[in-house]
């Protein structure tokens, strides 16, 4: 069984300019979560879709950040434009029931 | 208010030796569970185990143990006999049953196993 898989690993953009980053997770997972840890700082929360529903969006720092999940299988987080605050590393996780959660490898978004 | 506390940036453990690594938590939902989690330098977040809040035993997985004290509301994880693949980052994070699988995490702790 594949696991969680997110793309790209890496990302280096410049303020202002738009990046999609990309989860797919395991096959038959409902509950899908965006996560992100800013340099030093603790992995917070920012959505969590069940399907194709947004169940939790309260983490999302602002309307910069756009997260979709179409058909209720993989789902894209955009950030337009960018900001230098913006750099982390984003974690997606899925679950099938609100439980165990894996996650995915990350993409290190690096905004210069 | 912080609901994931880790006081350990960093611990140091001698290959084959036991270590533990504190997390406390904070919540007032009745049912909860409390996960550990290891990221190596690769970056990826990989599970080690669960505890649920009714759970009356410790919980165990291979090298990795639980020690649970609800009353003190410490989750602390102990690592058996340290391999040099265990030097990671730790983090501890709490599922607080009201929110539908979000975690809060922890800062984490820096695990080093030296020879």
């Amino acid at each position: 069984e594949a696991g969680v898989t997110q793309f790209p690993s890496h990302s280096v953009i410049e303020k202002g300019q738009t990046v999609t980053l990309r989860c797919d997770p395991i096959s038959g997972h409902d509950n899908l979560y965006w996560y992100r840890r800013v340099m030093g700082k603790e992995i917070k929360f920012l959505l969590h879709f069940v399907k194709e529903s947004k169940q939790d969006e309260s983490g999302m720092p602002n309307n910069r950040f756009l997260a979709e999940r179409t058909g209720g299988t993989y789902s894209t987080l955009k950030v337009q434009p960018a900001e230098l605050e913006d750099s982390g590393v984003y974690f997606c996780a899925s679950s099938r029931y609100s439980g165990e959660a894996f996650f995915g490898q990350g993409t290190r978004l690096t905004v210069v | 208010a912080q609901k994931i506390t880790q006081t350990q940036p960093g611990m140091f453990v001698q290959e084959k030796e036991a270590v533990t690594l504190d997390c406390t938590y904070d919540t007032s939902d009745p049912s909860y569970g409390l996960f550990w989690y290891k990221q190596p330098s690769s970056g990826e977040m990989i599970f080690l185990i669960y505890q649920g809040s009714y759970d009356q035993q410790n919980a165990t997985e291979g090298r990795y143990s639980l020690n649970f004290q609800k009353a003190r509301k410490s989750a602390n994880l102990v690592i058996s006999a340290s391999q040099l693949g265990d030097s990671a980052m730790y983090f501890c994070a709490i599922d607080r049953g009201s929110t539908l699988g979000r975690l809060y995490f922890g800062r984490g702790t820096q695990l080093t196993v030296w020879p």
